[in-house]
């Protein structure tokens, strides 16, 4: 198993468009999350996906994102209109839940968004 | 909420320990977990508390109160590649872990 996969890398784009990042978590985690890093603090959590049942989401998480897994594995995260303020790193992370285990989140490498 | 404080930035020599703390006030306190993260990379997994203790893995060690909401992450016979950022993050019960990160220890190692 390569461990958590994100793709792009890094997405530049102009105010207003639109950007898709994926996310494809460690083969049979059943949990994924999203975070967004800015710099100099701490992943703040967006959403969380159960299989392909969203449980969760941040007040962060405005009308203009959406998270979907569709088939409870691979995730993306839209964001429409972009603004500056969205710049910033999008982590995804994903963890297996099972009773009498701990429910580590594993990291992928990030999608870096700057928005001109 | 969750309010979890650890320093900013710390620095130390290559070759000594260096003990990074970090305190929290949370409501259905579950464990903490230690994240290190090199710049601009994703946070790697070191280490999970849930009972009260030291808990050593290789040189590198972390230790929980619950009581008084108090971890730390012990760092042992310094390395240059340990400059990276350090973030403490609780966890709380719920449907699921819900994690909660600080703002992260920035540690500089020098020679």
């Amino acid at each position: 198993d390569t461990g958590v996969s994100q793709d792009p890398r890094h997405k530049i784009t102009k105010r207003g468009q639109n950007v898709t990042f994926r996310c494809d978590p460690i083969s049979e985690h059943n949990r994924l999350y999203w975070y967004r890093q800015t710099l100099g603090q701490g992943p703040e959590f967006l959403t969380y996906f159960q299989n392909e049942a969203q449980l969760e989401k941040s007040r962060l998480l405005s009308d203009r994102f959406s998270a979907e897994r569709p088939k409870g594995s691979f995730s993306t995260l839209e964001i429409q209109r972009t603004e500056q303020g969205d710049s910033a790193m999008y982590l995804c992370a994903s963890s297996l839940a099972t009773s009498g285990s701990t429910d580590t989140q594993y990291f992928g490498p990030g999608t870096r968004l700057t928005v001109l | 909420g969750q309010n979890i404080d650890q320093p900013t930035e710390m620095t130390a020599t290559e070759g000594a320990i260096v003990q990074i703390n970090c305190t929290y006030q949370t409501s259905g306190f579950n464990g903490l977990f230690w994240y290190q993260q090199h710049a601009g990379e994703a946070p790697t997994f070191l280490s999970y508390n849930v009972l009260d203790g030291l808990e050593e893995k290789g040189r590198f060690s972390s230790f929980l109160s619950r009581s008084k909401g108090y971890s730390y992450l012990l760092l042992k016979e310094l390395q240059m590649k340990d400059s990276a950022s350090y973030l403490c993050a609780v966890t709380t019960s719920g449907g699921y872990q819900k994690v909660t990160f600080g703002i992260g220890t920035k540690l500089q190692v020098i020679p």
